[in-house]
């Protein structure tokens, strides 16, 4: 299919290592949300990019996560050192629009999510 | 308190029933989204609105930006429509235009 795809779909790491999260965007899709979804919570927002430009992280709770798109289509959301705070549902999105200013909004396509549990 | 609240937070109707959930939100928005989030995690964007009034199929969605309120609306409810129905904005005055604040979420039962 064409939708947003996200792996792994589950993922159980032990506290203190190491995990990679992976999204891979619709084709063509300029911008991409990252979102963490704590069980009974709606979303939040971690980053943003726009092609392979990270241009708000002001959502990463801490330095042990970080995201990357380096060709401006695949994303890695990385978290090291794993905490059991850390277990959540992480959410990918995707989007055709470009930003310019604050004039342009498009809707987003969100992929099925990566379930991370920290024990 | 949070910028963006859903009500009610659970929901339980019957086939058939006409159902409202409500978004109010406390921020400078330039969209409204309505998603809805089925078990396992996945989000499917049904609406995003402005101004006015929107309907496709079943669903209707209302905002009134003076009022800073929203509604989505099913008619003819049926078990299928059993999910988690999320309220989500666009906010303005942010460095990322379009990036997303979430409501917690209405979760909807529909019985036979």
């Amino acid at each position: 299919g064409a939708g947003v795809s996200q792996s792994p779909r589950y993922k159980v790491a032990k506290r203190g290592q190491d995990v990679a999260l992976r999204c891979d965007p619709i084709s063509g899709h300029v911008s991409l949300f990252w979102y963490q979804q704590a069980l009974g919570q709606g979303p939040e927002f971690l980053t943003y990019f726009q092609n392979e430009a990270q241009l708000d992280k002001s959502g990463l709770p801490s330095d042990r996560f970080f995201a990357e798109r380096p060709e401006g289509s695949v994303s890695t959301l990385k978290i090291q050192r794993t905490q059991q705070e850390d277990s959540a549902v992480y959410l990918c999105a995707s989007s055709l629009a470009m930003i310019f200013d604050r004039a342009l909004y498009a809707e987003q396509y969100f992929g099925p999510g990566t379930r991370l549990t920290v024990t | 308190k949070n910028e963006v609240e859903q009500s009610p937070q659970n929901l339980t109707a019957q086939e058939g029933e006409f159902i409202t959930i409500n978004c109010s939100y406390s921020v400078g928005i330039s969209a409204l989204h309505w998603l809805q989030q089925h078990p396992g995690g996945g989000i499917v964007s049904l609406f995003m609105l402005s101004s006015g009034k929107k309907k496709h199929g079943r669903l209707i969605a209302t905002i009134n930006i003076q009022e800073k309120h929203s509604s989505l609306h099913i008619t003819a409810s049926h078990p299928r429509d059993s999910a988690v129905y999320i309220c989500a904005v666009s906010r303005t005055n942010t460095g990322t235009a379009s990036k997303l604040t979430f409501g917690t979420g209405t979760r909807l039962q529909v019985t036979l």
